[in-house]
């Protein structure tokens, strides 16, 4: 079984609107963490969120925030005030294993996002 | 800077002929790790390393080497390289290898075997 799904191959959003990119996990460990990764055209892979499976609130970082539903295993990326710049590749990931010491990060098969002007 | 620093960005070989393609991180980072990415399956982990001289392997070790004398260095070598290992190939790197430690990546090394 797949441990991250992205359902959406590609999305299209106006610039200066928000945008929702879906991501659920499947894991049964207790302490994982989750990641966004973006990819524009030129290929390089830009952190851009993380969230702890413990962590009570929401995390958010500038304009990118994630909606984490534990019960629900998603951890969708919301993007607010789209730019033009925000067209890329984004991937969601999960990171298990933190009390153990061990980890990986497992990669779903992203979301491609355009903002049209 | 901090980085992580892949060479070469972009490779063209043959089959057969060994190659090793270079990562160096600047951030004293304990985890490293070799991904590749091929349109439709994603990115997907060929080796990782938790420290100095402690290697593993991921989900697609198979015709790949590494190694990790150093904690900077983590090259990826291709003793015999086949066309299907032609692909986009990140290294990358985090502070330690447990769950809240965001991977930083390279920049790419794009290679083609003919």
């Amino acid at each position: 079984a797949q441990k991250i799904t992205q359902t959406q191959p590609g999305m299209f959003v106006q610039e200066k609107e928000a945008v929702t990119l879906d991501c659920t996990y499947d894991t049964s460990d207790p302490s994982y963490g989750l990641f966004w990764y973006k990819q524009p055209s030129s290929g390089e892979m830009i952190f851009l969120i993380y969230q702890g499976s413990y962590d009570q609130q929401n995390a958010t970082e500038g304009r990118y925030s994630l909606n984490f539903q534990k019960a629900r295993k998603s951890a969708n990326l919301v993007i607010s005030a789209s730019q033009l710049g925000d067209s890329a590749m984004y991937f969601c990931a999960m990171r298990e294993g933190r009390d153990s010491g061990y980890s990986t990060l497992t990669f779903g098969k992203g979301t491609m996002l355009l903002v049209s002007p | 800077e901090a980085q992580v620093t892949q060479n070469p960005r972009y490779l063209i070989t043959v089959t057969g002929k060994k190659l090793t393609v270079t990562c160096s991180q600047n951030m004293n980072h304990e985890y490293m790790s070799w991904y590749r990415q091929d349109p439709g399956l994603g990115l997907r982990q060929i080796y990782y390393s938790m420290n100095v001289e402690v290697t593993d392997k991921g989900d697609v070790p198979e015709g790949y080497k590494v190694s990790r004398k150093e904690k900077r260095n983590f090259p990826l070598i291709l003793e015999s390289p086949s066309p299907n290992q032609t692909s986009l190939y990140f290294c990358a790197s985090s502070l330690s290898g447990i769950g809240d430690s965001p991977l930083h990546f390279g920049n790419g090394t794009r290679l083609t075997v003919t």
